[in-house]
């Protein structure tokens, strides 16, 4: 197995609700990553989890939490989400965050807060 | 602080030319330089990786090289198809803190 799955594929929610994306790798990577991407904009790191630590990008608001259940699995949680959230999600892996063997990044998620 | 620029930020060709996408990074202090393709609302996919130690790596009709010094690398699509539309988006890798930088991208259109 050499992909990353990123479900649901798409998500519309309110900004009073509470929702999850979930990623999920079986290459027996030990660094995994949420990415934000907006329309026509590179992607923008928000967290990684590497050896169960968790990085966090200071800019990004506490109503995003990032889970780490286990080693191939990554979820994203959201609350109270604002209509500027709206943007799809990347989940990405790497063998290790210090190896520099590339990235492996999943299909991600449609998300629209209306 | 790492800048990466893309050019052309935009590229229409009719099918069957080579193409030749640029991107130059600003330092040169870099553990690798990845190619990626993304279609439109969809995930992103790897074309090529080049560790930095590499002068280019090949991929069918994909040829990427990397002259780490200059702090440039270039993306080479031959005989392209209306199947390679899509945007490029190239990230070298921070050999500091081992994130990826990224371009804004070259959006790719090949015309039947």
């Amino acid at each position: 197995d050499t992909e990353v799955t990123q479900t649901p594929k798409h998500l519309v929610m309110g900004m009073t609700n509470k929702k999850s994306l979930k990623c999920e790798q079986h290459m027996g990577h030990r660094a995994m990553y949420w990415y934000k991407q907006k329309a026509k904009k590179p992607p923008e790191l928000m967290f990684v989890y590497s050896y169960e630590k968790l990085s966090i990008n200071e800019s990004v608001p506490s109503r995003f939490s990032p889970e780490c259940p286990n080693s191939s699995l990554l979820n994203l949680h959201l609350h109270a989400l604002q209509p500027e959230d709206s943007a799809l999600y990347l989940c990405a892996s790497t063998p290790d965050q210090t190896a520099g063997y590339g990235y492996t990044f999943g299909s991600g998620t449609r998300l629209t807060v209306v | 602080k790492q800048e990466v620029t893309q050019i052309p930020a935009a590229l229409s060709v009719p099918e069957g030319e080579n193409l030749v996408l640029n991107c130059s990074f600003t330092d040169s202090a870099i553990y690798n330089l990845q190619w990626f393709r993304q279609d439109p609302g969809k995930g992103l996919t790897s074309l090529l990786l080049i560790q930095s130690s590499q002068r280019e790596q090949t991929s069918g009709r994909l040829n990427a090289s990397l002259d780490k010094s200059s702090g440039r690398s270039t993306l080479y699509i031959a005989a392209s198809q209306p199947g390679d539309s899509a945007t490029y988006l190239c990230a070298p890798e921070g050999d500091s803190n081992y994130q990826l930088i990224w371009g804004a991208g070259t959006k790719l259109i090949i015309k039947p």
